[in-house]
């Protein structure tokens, strides 16, 4: 079975700093990645989704995300933090393998950002 | 557009009570998801929905979970004799069938169930 790790439960920046969210995941074949974010009280956003191609993704509000399959990673990053960043997020992986690409989510990390 | 919707926003309950959430997908949305966010367990998958059909139920954590989906929209999420750990915010999204694609699934604002 599919499995998603996000290691950090909780990250404080300052805001203006660079972020690295990470994530790794387990799949045996091909996997679709996601990252999502939740604001308190709201319900999940789509940030950015790799499919295939290129391994760098560009996702909203100036996050990317890069694939690395030897180190089964699909970390989050961001140049510059912004005191509205301040959210949960979310890494997860969709399982193709029964038809119909349920979502495995990571627990979560909870980004704090210092103003 | 308009997005996911769920209706009630809160629900809060006593044990034993029988509970209805509702979700409406993004219109034309074929496959249909149901999540439960808890503290202890993080996201889950329920339920998928595939048009009327669910083909996929394996996250149901008990008998006393079921769902349905009418006229390939509108799905109703019902728990019976509710009880303290079902308290969590439950989570509809919707995605557009695509040829052999993982195409993206859309989150409603969510349902948050308080059992007291």
């Amino acid at each position: 079975a599919q499995s998603v790790t996000q290691p950090d439960i909780h990250i404080t920046v300052s805001e203006g700093a660079s972020l690295e969210l990470r994530c790794n995941y387990s799949y045996g074949a091909t996997p679709y990645l996601f990252w999502y974010v939740q604001s308190p009280g709201q319900g999940l956003q789509l940030l950015l989704k790799y499919f295939s191609g290129d391994t760098l993704v560009q996702g909203i509000k100036g996050f990317e995300a890069e694939f690395k399959r030897s180190q089964s990673s699909f970390n989050l990053r961001k140049p510059s933090v912004h005191w509205s960043d301040a959210a949960e997020y979310f890494c997860a992986v969709g399982d193709s393998g029964a038809g119909s690409y349920q979502l495995t989510f990571g627990k979560g990390t909870k980004l704090s950002v210092i103003p | 557009g308009a997005g996911v919707s769920q209706s009630p926003s809160n629900k809060v309950t006593e044990k034993g009570k029988d509970v209805e959430l509702r979700c409406d997908p993004i219109s034309g949305h074929t496959a249909l998801y149901w999540y439960r966010q808890s503290l202890g367990q993080g996201l889950e998958f329920l339920i998928y929905f595939q048009g009327n059909s669910a083909p996929d139920k394996s996250g149901l954590p008990s008998d006393r979970f079921s769902a349905e989906r009418t006229g390939g929209s509108v799905s109703t999420l019902t728990i019976q004799r509710t009880q303290q750990e079902d308290s969590a915010v439950y989570l509809c999204a919707s995605r557009t069938r695509t040829s052999g694609g993982v195409d993206t699934q859309y989150f409603g604002p969510g349902t948050r169930l308080t059992v007291l």
